[in-house]
């Protein structure tokens, strides 16, 4: 089982519609989780991080966490094609080490 | 602010050539993490520093690859010899302080191995 798993793509919303990227990971001991934003030969830059159980708002963008089930997600309200890129789950696994899913290609159609 | 510095942002190799990666942080930045990142995979971290000192190098094949961080600011990443599956971009990250939250990425280094 991989540490961090992310929902497999890749996954095409249309402009306006709400996009639901979704990851599991395996250890329990995790207390730390993030969302990264990757463009196309870019870099990954953090757009949200959680800590606790429940929802997180920033702008658009909801990350909800659930300790219980070891399921992070993240909903994009009103996506824009600037949207368009791979979202990287990252969680902070057993010796403070990120460890990062393989990511979820997303396009958001105009 | 200046972001994370890399050069070179590409390099081809042949297999069993060395090759050197360089980065330098965001000015204050105590923490430097390594990544390496192959096509459809996420980063992997391969080395963190805390200043000068190795925190986590547990990912790293240290038969083939090296760290350092001299002076607790720029780092270099060696690879010598050179496999194919190094083909990959290699991420520079800096944060203030040992929590995650705040971790930059530089541009990275597209290193192809022929």
């Amino acid at each position: 089982q991989k540490e961090v798993e992310q929902n497999s793509g890749p996954l095409s919303v249309p402009e306006g519609a709400i996009a639901s990227l979704n990851c599991t990971y395996s250890d329990r001991g995790s207390q730390s989780f993030f969302w990264y934003r990757q463009y196309s030969g870019k870099s990954p830059e953090l757009i949200m991080f959680i800590y606790s159980n429940g929802d997180k708002e920033d702008g658009r963008f909801t990350a909800q966490l659930n300790k219980a089930s070891q399921y992070v997600s993240l909903l994009i309200r009103d996506s824009q094609p600037s949207d368009s890129a791979t979202y990287l789950c990252a969680v902070e696994t057993s010796g403070s080490r990120l460890t990062f899913g393989e990511g979820t290609q997303l396009t958001v159609n105009p | 602010e200046a972001g994370v510095a890399q050069s070179p942002r590409y390099k081809i190799i042949e297999k069993r050539q060395s090759v050197a990666f360089w980065c330098n942080p965001i000015s204050g930045h105590a923490t430097l993490y390594w990544y390496q990142q192959i096509l459809g995979q996420g980063p992997k971290l391969l080395i963190q520093f805390q200043n000068n000192g190795v925190v986590d190098d547990s990912q790293l094949p240290k038969d083939r690859f090296s760290a350092e961080r001299l002076k607790g600011v720029d780092s270099t990443l060696k690879i010598q010899p050179a496999k194919l599956e190094d083909s990959a971009v290699y991420l520079c990250a800096s944060s203030p302080t040992r929590g995650r939250e705040w971790q930059y990425f530089g541009p990275g280094t597209r290193l192809t191995v022929l």
